[in-house]
C-alpha cells in the first residue's frame, strides 16, 4: 500500500497560471479531502468528497475546483493562481467503519505563486 | 463556528521530561484524533479516540477522550529528540458532516 500519494511535491507558478494538484489513494477509501496549511498555522479544509461523483465545499473553497471521477483520484484545480494561494496543500483520505474514522495524509505539495 | 483551543502553543523541554498538551472546545465531539507533523511532511496519525472517557496508549504516548466529550489531552513520557514536531488535535462531530475540526497545533522542541 502506497497510501496517499501527491504530485508534484513542489511547484512555482506565475500569477494567473493554472495547474492541477494530483492526489491518489490505494486504500479504497470513500472519503477524500484537500487542505491547505499556511506557515505556522493549522489545516484549513478546501474541498472534500464522500464518494465518486460527489464533492462539497470546505472552509476555504474560493479559487479552487475539484472533481472525483473515481474512488482513487481527487485532483485539485487552481484556475487563476494568486499569491494568496501560496501554501502547502495536503490531500487526505478516510474510511468510516462502525462510526470510527481516521484521516490519512499525503506528503503535501508546496506551491509558490509569484 | 466550531473551533478547538489547543494549548500550549509551543513547548521547549529537556530530553527525558514528560510533556502534556490538550484541546478544549465548547462543542461536543464523537471522535478525537492526535496527529504529529514533522517538518516538510504531512500529518501522521498518533492516536484515535472514539469513546468518552477512553484512555489509549501508543508507546510513550497516552491520550484521553474527555468525559464531557469537549476535550482531550495527549501526554508524552520520557521525551526524546525525535519527538520534535508539531502536534495537532482534531475532532469530528456526530453528524454526517465529514469535516474534521483542527486545533492550531503545539510546537514541541526537545533539547538533547
Amino acid at each position: 500500500n502506497a497510501g496517499v500519494t501527491q504530485t508534484p511535491k513542489f511547484r512555482i507558478l506565475k500569477i494567473g497560471q493554472s495547474m492541477t494538484l494530483q492526489c491518489t489513494q490505494d486504500m479504497n477509501h470513500n472519503y477524500m479531502y484537500w487542505y491547505r496549511q499556511d506557515p505556522g498555522m493549522g489545516l484549513k479544509l478546501i474541498y472534500y468528497s464522500v464518494g465518486a461523483g460527489i464533492t462539497d465545499k470546505g472552509e476555504v473553497p474560493n479559487g479552487y475546483n475539484v472533481s472525483r471521477s473515481t474512488t482513487e483520484d481527487f485532483p485539485l484545480r487552481l484556475e487563476l493562481a494568486a499569491p494568496s494561494q501560496t501554501s502547502v496543500y495536503f490531500c487526505a483520505s478516510s474510511r468510516r467503519h462502525q462510526s470510527q474514522e481516521t484521516q490519512y495524509f499525503g506528503p503535501g505539495t508546496r506551491l509558490l505563486v509569484l | 463556528g466550531q473551533q478547538l483551543n489547543q494549548s500550549p502553543q509551543s513547548m521547549f523541554i529537556q530530553e527525558g521530561e514528560d510533556v502534556s498538551m490538550n484541546c478544549t472546545s465548547s462543542s461536543i465531539f464523537n471522535t478525537w484524533l492526535w496527529y504529529k507533523q514533522d517538518p516538510g511532511e504531512g500529518p501522521v496519525l498518533l492516536i484515535a479516540l472514539y469513546k468518552a472517557g477512553e484512555l489509549t496508549s501508543n508507546g510513550r504516548l497516552t491520550a484521553q477522550f474527555g468525559i464531557t466529550r469537549k476535550d482531550s489531552f495527549l501526554n508524552i513520557s520520557a521525551s526524546i529528540p525525535s519527538d520534535v514536531g508539531i502536534y495537532f488535535c482534531a475532532a469530528l462531530n456526530a453528524g454526517n458532516n465529514r469535516k474534521l475540526i483542527w486545533g492550531l497545533g503545539t510546537s514541541l522542541a526537545v533539547n538533547p
